[in-house]
C-alpha cells in the first residue's frame, strides 16, 4: 500500500495569511493526487484533482503542487470558511490511500 | 447534478452484518469510466477507503477488509449496495459513498460525495 504523510497535523493562521500543506507519497505516484476539504457534519468536497487541477467551483484561493512523491495543497489568503480538515489521496494505484489529515484553525 | 444519499441502519450488534445503500442520481453507472466508491470515517479518525465498483461491474477492495466486504450495483434502481460482515466497535464510524467520473488514466478521485451516514457497532 502507498502511505500518505501529510504535515503538519494542524496548522492555525491569522485570517489573510498563506497556508501551505504538505503530502508526502511513500513511492513515486507521478501526479496521481487529490485534495479534500472536510468540514465537520458536511461530506468532503473535492478541490484539487492530478496534483493542480482546481476542481470547477473552487475558489483559486486553494492551488496544489508537485509530482511525484512531494505535493503541496496552498491556501493564498485564509478566510473563516476554510476552517476545516484537508486530506490529500493518491489515485496512482488500489488501494486508494489517504493522508492524515490536517486540520485549519483560524488564529 | 450529481447527488448521493446513503441509508441503513444506526446501530448494529457485534458479529452482525451490516448493509448499506447508496442511491444516486444524475449519472449512469453504465457509463464508461464511471465508478462509486465506499469511505469510512471513524470518529476523530482520517478517511479510510472501503471499495469501489466500476460500471463495467469490476469491483476493488481494500485488502485488510477484504474478506469481509462485497460491493454490488443494480443499476436499474441507482443504487449501489455494500455488505459488511462480522462488524465490531472499531467499525463504528460515519460511511459516505462517492462519485468518480471519467478520467483520463482511469484515475479515481471522488467527487461528489453523499451526506454520509452514522454507524454504531455496540450490543
Amino acid at each position: 500500500d502507498i502511505l500518505m504523510t501529510q504535515s503538519p497535523s494542524s496548522l492555525s493562521a491569522s485570517v489573510g495569511d498563506r497556508a501551505t500543506i504538505t503530502c508526502r507519497a511513500s513511492q513515486n505516484i507521478a501526479r496521481y493526487l487529490n485534495w479534500y476539504q472536510h468540514k465537520p457534519g458536511k461530506a468532503p468536497k473535492l478541490l484539487i484533482f492530478a496534483a493542480s487541477t482546481l476542481q470547477s467551483g473552487v475558489t483559486s484561493r486553494f492551488s496544489g503542487a508537485g509530482s511525484g512523491t512531494d505535493f503541496t495543497l496552498t491556501i493564498s489568503s485564509l478566510q473563516p470558511e476554510d476552517i476545516a480538515t484537508y486530506y490529500c489521496q493518491q489515485s496512482y494505484n488500489i488501494p486508494l490511500t489517504f493522508g492524515g489529515g490536517t486540520k485549519v484553525e483560524i488564529k | 447534478q450529481i447527488t448521493l444519499k446513503e441509508s441503513g441502519p444506526t446501530l448494529v450488534k457485534p458479529t452482525q452484518t451490516l448493509t448499506l445503500t447508496c442511491t444516486f442520481s444524475g449519472f449512469s453507472l453504465t457509463t464508461s469510466g464511471v465508478s462509486v466508491g465506499w469511505i469510512r470515517q471513524p470518529p476523530g479518525k482520517a478517511l479510510e477507503w472501503l471499495a469501489l465498483i466500476y460500471w463495467n461491474d469490476d469491483k476493488r477492495y481494500s485488502p485488510s477488509l477484504k474478506s469481509r466486504l462485497t460491493i454490488t450495483k443494480d443499476t436499474s434502481r441507482n443504487q449501489v449496495v455494500l455488505t459488511m460482515t462480522s462488524m465490531d466497535p472499531v467499525d463504528t464510524a460515519t460511511y459516505f459513498c462517492a462519485h468518480s467520473g471519467p478520467s483520463r488514466n482511469n484515475s479515481v478521485w471522488f467527487d461528489p460525495w453523499g451526506p454520509g451516514t452514522l454507524v454504531t457497532v455496540s450490543s
